[in-house]
């Protein structure tokens, strides 16, 4: 059973370009979340959305950033016009049964974003 | 509202030693509590959890974390450190908020063993 998939596993974008990327969950896992980690600092949570549904987006950046999870494909964590702040780790997680106490998180390789 | 703090950024014990790494807690409600490793380039693996059952809780690779609601703490320990176990340790706690369950992560504390 594939873990949790993140593609590119590198990216580099200049200043005011967009960065898509993508995450496939486990097999059967239908929870997806994404977190932002920056260097010296812990994983900060940005969103968790369910199939085609956004279920909390609390932690997004009010602008450029999006995120999707669509019936069919892997989700897609959107960032337009990226700026220098913008570079990070950003790892994907998925569950079997969404933000529960009892579930637990698998985390993937993650995205590393650096921004020229 | 929740948080985590964890003491030492870095942490560094021979090989064979006793590992400790800290982790202090806030949160208004009982939380449920994580620690996870990270190794270099990689995501972040699950060691241990703890859901209000047993207050010591065994992980993989030898580790146990004992919750203390006294001392808001829910500190990591291996007995005999091994050179495989260097990497980056995450306390993260979780609690309900406004109808989800969102993890708070601590920065990390890094395990450097020497041989």
């Amino acid at each position: 059973n594939a873990g949790v998939m993140q593609n590119p596993r590198h990216l580099v974008r200049r200043r005011g370009q967009e960065a898509r990327l993508r995450c496939s969950p486990m097999k059967g896992h239908s929870h997806v979340y994404w977190y932002r980690q920056l260097p010296e600092e812990g994983l900060k949570f940005m969103v968790y959305l369910q199939k085609e549904n956004i279920i909390d987006e609390s932690g997004m950046p009010k602008e450029r950033f999006s995120a999707e999870f669509p019936k069919e494909g892997p989700s897609i964590l959107r960032i337009q016009q990226v700026v220098r702040g913008d570079s990070a780790a950003y790892f994907c997680a998925s569950s079997l049964g969404g933000f529960i106490m009892e579930d637990t998180q698998y985390f993937g390789p993650g995205t590393r974003l650096t921004v020229l | 509202a929740q948080s985590v703090t964890q003491l030492g950024s870095h942490v560094s014990v021979s090989e064979g030693a006793l590992v400790l790494l800290r982790c202090n807690y806030s949160s208004s409600v009982p939380p449920y509590l994580f620690w996870y490793v990270q190794y270099p380039n990689q995501g972040l693996q699950l060691l241990l959890k703890y859901t209000s059952a047993a207050t010591l809780v065994k992980g993989i690779n030898g580790f146990e974390a004992e919750f203390k609601k006294s001392e808001t703490s829910f500190h990591l320990t291996k007995p005999s450190a091994h050179m495989s176990d260097a990497a980056e340790y995450f306390c993260a706690v979780s609690a309900l908020s406004g109808g989800s369950y969102i993890p708070t992560f601590g920065r990390g504390t890094s395990l450097i063993v020497h041989p």
